[in-house]
């Protein structure tokens, strides 16, 4: 299976709303709502930020939103925190009991 | 506050092997599915392995499928990651990390993560 993907960056200034984009195929983001979000900080675990496309575990500010479109996610951040600057991963079940993610973006706060 | 602890990183040749470990605890380990993610310097997430709570159902990635084995032993609360006939291109930092289904089901995704352990394959 090949990886999602992603842009290799993003930015935005402080209050405003940010979209990354994860694109797949109709054999893992269009066919499965199995996908989750990540960020993940220098020289740290990732952590999940998004699952089953649009929930959002407990602890995640609502800043933080997942949608799907045909066989693209999106994750949106709005008003932009200084402390959201980190890289941001998708991934999404491909069946066959696989889980593929994409290339990751870097999010910039300018 | 789910924890878990990887160990057993380490340098090592190509062709050789190595056994990871990761210590659970804080949650009913038995009752979730495992996974080891791997992240090579500087690239993206790779999952690597999965393992069922009860530990009959397996899964691997075709990059890994034949050279490593994942196990686990609810008794000791621990998950552990053999890997043989290892390549340069197994460097990575390897993570465990619990899948966030109840009940005992995958819902492909990992809620708690370890620190992770490097290893590194070269001669």
């Amino acid at each position: 299976q090949s990886a999602l993907t992603q842009p290799p960056s993003a930015s935005g200034s402080p209050g405003q709303s940010v979209t990354i984009s994860c694109s797949g195929t109709s054999s893992d983001v269009g066919n499965y709502n199995y996908v989750s979000w990540y960020q993940q900080n220098p020289g740290k675990a990732p952590k999940v930020l998004i699952y089953e496309v649009s929930q959002r575990p407990s602890g995640v500010p609502d800043r933080f939103s997942g949608s799907k479109s045909g066989n693209t996610a999106s994750l949106t951040v709005s008003g932009l925190q200084a402390e959201d600057e980190a890289d941001y991963y998708c991934s999404s079940y491909a069946g066959s009991n696989n889980l593929i993610f994409g290339g990751g973006t870097k999010l910039t706060v300018l | 506050e789910v924890h878990l602890v990887e160990s057993g990183g380490g340098l090592v040749k190509p062709g050789g092997s190595l056994r990871l470990s990761c210590a659970a605890s804080r949650f009913t380990f038995s009752s979730y599915n495992m996974n080891w993610v791997r992240q090579a310097p500087g690239k993206g997430l790779e999952w690597v392995s999965s393992i069922s709570g009860s530990g009959s159902y397996i899964y691997y990635s075709d990059s890994v499928k034949g050279r490593f084995t994942i196990s686990r032993d609810n008794a000791k609360n621990s998950l552990y990651l053999r890997m043989n006939s290892l390549r340069v291109e197994d460097t990575a930092i390897y993570y465990c990390a619990r899948d966030g289904g109840t009940s005992g089901g995958r819902d492909f995704y990992f809620d708690y993560w370890g620190q992770g352990t490097l290893v590194t394959v070269s001669s």
